[in-house]
């Protein structure tokens, strides 16, 4: 099944503890980004990806950091987390600009 | 910064009723696209306008793109109890420079249809 899977869905944390959420993509996909979205804000860009090593930052990229060493994955790093990182983040994958945008199921993340 | 704002943020009605929601915007889009979201899940997309003036029919949904490519509107028809969610337009940037592939989401709107 094509789809865009995300790890964890859930994750309480400390201010300051380092933590990755995962994202991977089975359709081939070119393109990846990652948002956060925030009641009344809609969904917000913080970083995208062009293709394997090629990352650029979206709209909100303070406080976060991205790799794409393989075309299938996308991690997003948050080094030291803050209060105010607290979200529901989504990655998306799609094969080219025009094409459809698949999100994964969303990651809750709630920072102490 | 490209800035798409969608209105309203809320919308309340009764089964039956007509509603539009819309997305505006000073900057030039090469297309926009509408989602929808139910809760815990991922937006998943309803549908990609293309060319300035382009309509769109899904059903009961309309889809209008403006001509100027700066605005966009969705219309529903006798809304069902199964329409709500929350909807989303996104504008994908023109090509050149580094904004290339950038999609930039509207705020949302939750449309709540009461049977």
């Amino acid at each position: 099944e094509a789809q865009v899977t995300q790890n964890p869905r859930y994750l309480i944390t400390v201010t300051g503890k380092k933590l990755t959420v995962t994202c991977s993509q089975n359709m081939n996909h070119e393109y990846m980004s990652w948002y956060r979205q925030d009641p009344g804000l809609g969904l917000r860009q913080i970083y995208y990806s062009m293709n394997v090593e090629v990352t650029d930052k979206g709209d909100v990229p303070e406080g976060y950091k991205v790799s794409r060493k393989e075309k299938r994955n996308f991690p997003l790093i948050l080094e030291s987390p803050s209060p105010n990182q607290t979200s529901l983040y989504f990655c998306a994958s799609r094969i080219s600009s025009y094409n459809e945008q698949f999100f994964g199921p969303g990651t809750r993340l709630t920072v102490l | 910064t490209q800035l798409l704002e969608q209105s309203p943020q809320f919308l309340s009605i009764q089964e039956g009723e007509n509603l539009t929601v819309y997305c505006n915007s000073s900057s030039v889009f090469s297309s926009l696209q509408w989602y929808r979201q139910e809760p815990g899940e991922g937006p998943v997309l309803l549908v990609t306008v293309v060319t300035g003036g382009e309509v769109k029919k899904l059903k009961r949904l309309t889809f209008q793109f403006g001509d100027a490519r700066k605005d966009s509107s969705l219309h529903i028809t006798a809304a069902q109890t199964g329409d709500t969610g929350l909807y989303l337009c996104a504008g994908l940037a023109n090509a050149g420079g580094t904004s290339y592939g950038k999609l930039t989401f509207g705020q949302g709107t939750i449309l709540t249809v009461h049977p």
